[in-house]
């Protein structure tokens, strides 16, 4: 099946620096991917969408001063958390459709942000 | 707007028990519903997923869905369940502009060998 990776896995930062999370499609193009927040036993939620050639759509109530997101290529997108807090520190998930949009999503693995 | 909920927050069963688990989804047109399972220390994988067409989906591992349209629902079963089914299982749709997935806020099955 398609294969979705993330980079880092785990990352610990101090308060007020930047961090870039990257996400691949390792055997598939995608067009589109999209990043999640997961806190502790909650769902995911949706903070938004990779287009690849154009800007990012961000969902309501996420900065996308603070978090600056570029799809560079048919393959990666990288997610920056820029002058990161302690509030910020969460699970941060990528995944990408092999198909149309609302199609099957395969999920990276998660990065964890630790802002101490 | 469209939108998804689970109304299991976590559900405790013995090895052999069968399982139900609920999902309903608000009305929004053409409907797409999915079940995402989350495997401790692992990501998000599909478990199955309707589209169209017979609405007793079968997907992996055993697991079971229906979709009933006059109820707007899309419940996830399985008539024994093993310990290794012990996971976080997330229930979702498309938003209504079909550009992203809803997931609902998950339900955690704890099995006990």
């Amino acid at each position: 099946g398609a294969v979705v990776s993330q980079h880092p896995s785990w990352v610990i930062c101090k308060s007020g620096t930047s961090v870039k999370i990257e996400c691949r499609s390792l055997d598939f193009q995608a067009t589109t991917m999209f990043w999640y927040r997961q806190f502790p036993k909650q769902s995911l939620m949706l903070m938004a969408t990779s287009n690849e050639g154009s800007k990012a759509t961000y969902e309501q109530g996420v900065e996308k001063d603070k978090f600056l997101i570029n799809h560079a290529s048919l393959t990666l997108s990288t997610l920056t958390v820029t002058s990161a807090h302690p509030e910020d520190s969460s699970f941060y998930i990528c995944s990408a459709p092999l198909a149309g949009i609302t199609d099957t999503q395969y999920f990276g693995p998660g990065t964890r942000l630790t802002v101490l | 707007a469209q939108s998804v909920s689970q109304h299991n927050h976590h559900v405790i069963l013995s090895e052999a028990a069968s399982l139900e688990l609920g999902c309903n989804y608000s009305y929004g047109g053409t409907v797409n519903l999915f079940w995402y399972v989350q495997y401790p220390g692992q990501h998000l994988q599909l478990l199955l997923k309707y589209f169209s067409g017979d609405p007793l989906v079968k997907g992996i591992k055993g697991f079971e869905a229906e979709f009933i349209k006059s109820k707007f629902s899309f419940n996830l079963r399985k008539p024994s369940v093993q310990w290794s089914d012990t996971a976080e299982y997330f229930c979702a749709v498309p938003n209504q502009a079909g550009t992203a997935l809803i997931f609902g806020k998950g339900t955690t099955l704890s099995v006990s060998s």
